[in-house]
C-alpha cells in the first residue's frame, strides 16, 4: 500500500543546530507540503512543492528550507534551530486535478529545541 | 482570500448522541470541501469530501452536504462512539488551480461512555 512516512518521529536538539526532518511518499504525488501544528495556531504551511526542482514558501517559512530532488522526498531543514521552532511537524502529499487533490498526511515529527 | 470557520470546541457528548460540527467557508467560484480527522498522536486523515454543490460526502457514519447557498459543509453523525473522540478539521481547496488547502482551526470532540 502507498504511504507517507516521516523520520524521526521525535527529535530533541539544541538552539543553533541544523536539523533535517525527512518525508518520503510512495503515492507518486507531484504535490508535497510541510506544516507545523501548534496549540492556538492550528496548521500553518511552511513550504510546498509542486514537482521536482520546484519549491515555494508558505506563510511561516522564515528559518526553514526545503529541496525537491525527486518525486518521493521533501526534506525540511531548520538552518539554525530556535526555541520558537519547537512544534509538531507534518508532511503531506496530494495528487493533481479536481477530485484527486485531498491531502495524505504523515504521522508527524515532534521536535523540541532546548 | 479563502477562509474556513469552524465552531469552537471542545464538543462533549455522551455515547450514542447526535453530532453536528458546523463549518462555513468563504471562497470564490466552486471550491472542493473536505473534513479531516486527527486522532491523538497521529496525522490528519481524510474523512470525507465533496467537490460540487449538493454533493454529500459520507464515511464511517459521518456525513456532510456541500451547501452553496449557505456556504456551509456541516459534519453530522447520528450516533457517536467513544472511538470518535478526535479533532475534526474542515478544509477547502479553491477552484483557481492552487493545491494548497485552507484549514479551519479544528474542533475537538470528546465522547464519554
Amino acid at each position: 500500500d502507498a504511504e507517507i512516512t516521516q523520520s524521526p518521529r521525535h527529535k530533541i536538539t539544541e538552539t543553533g543546530r541544523q536539523v533535517t526532518l525527512a518525508c518520503h511518499q510512495t503515492w507518486n504525488h507531484n504535490n508535497m507540503f510541510w506544516y507545523r501544528q501548534d496549540l492556538g495556531h492550528g496548521l500553518r504551511l511552511i513550504h510546498y512543492s509542486y514537482g521536482v526542482q520546484d519549491t515555494n514558501k508558505g506563510e511561516v517559512s522564515d528559518g526553514y528550507s526545503v529541496s525537491r530532488s525527486n518525486t518521493e522526498d521533501l526534506p525540511l531543514t531548520l538552518e539554525s534551530a530556535a526555541s520558537s521552532q519547537t512544534s509538531v511537524y507534518f508532511c503531506a502529499s496530494s495528487g493533481s486535478g479536481r477530485g484527486f487533490n485531498e491531502q495524505f498526511f504523515g504521522p508527524g515529527t515532534r521536535l523540541t529545541v532546548l | 482570500g479563502n477562509s474556513v470557520t469552524q465552531m469552537e470546541g471542545p464538543v462533549t457528548l455522551s455515547e450514542e448522541a447526535f453530532l453536528t460540527i458546523n463549518c462555513t467557508y468563504t471562497a470564490t467560484g466552486y471550491p472542493s470541501l473536505f473534513w479531516y480527522v486527527q486522532y491523538p498522536g497521529e496525522g490528519l486523515q481524510l474523512l470525507l469530501k465533496a467537490t460540487k454543490a449538493d454533493d454529500k460526502g459520507s464515511n464511517k457514519g459521518f456525513e456532510a452536504t456541500y451547501r452553496k447557498e449557505t456556504t456551509s459543509f456541516h459534519l453530522e453523525k447520528g450516533s457517536v462512539q467513544v472511538s470518535d473522540s478526535a479533532v475534526y478539521f474542515c478544509a477547502l481547496i479553491g477552484s483557481g488551480g492552487s493545491y494548497i488547502p485552507t484549514f479551519g482551526r479544528g474542533t475537538s470532540l470528546i465522547v464519554h461512555p
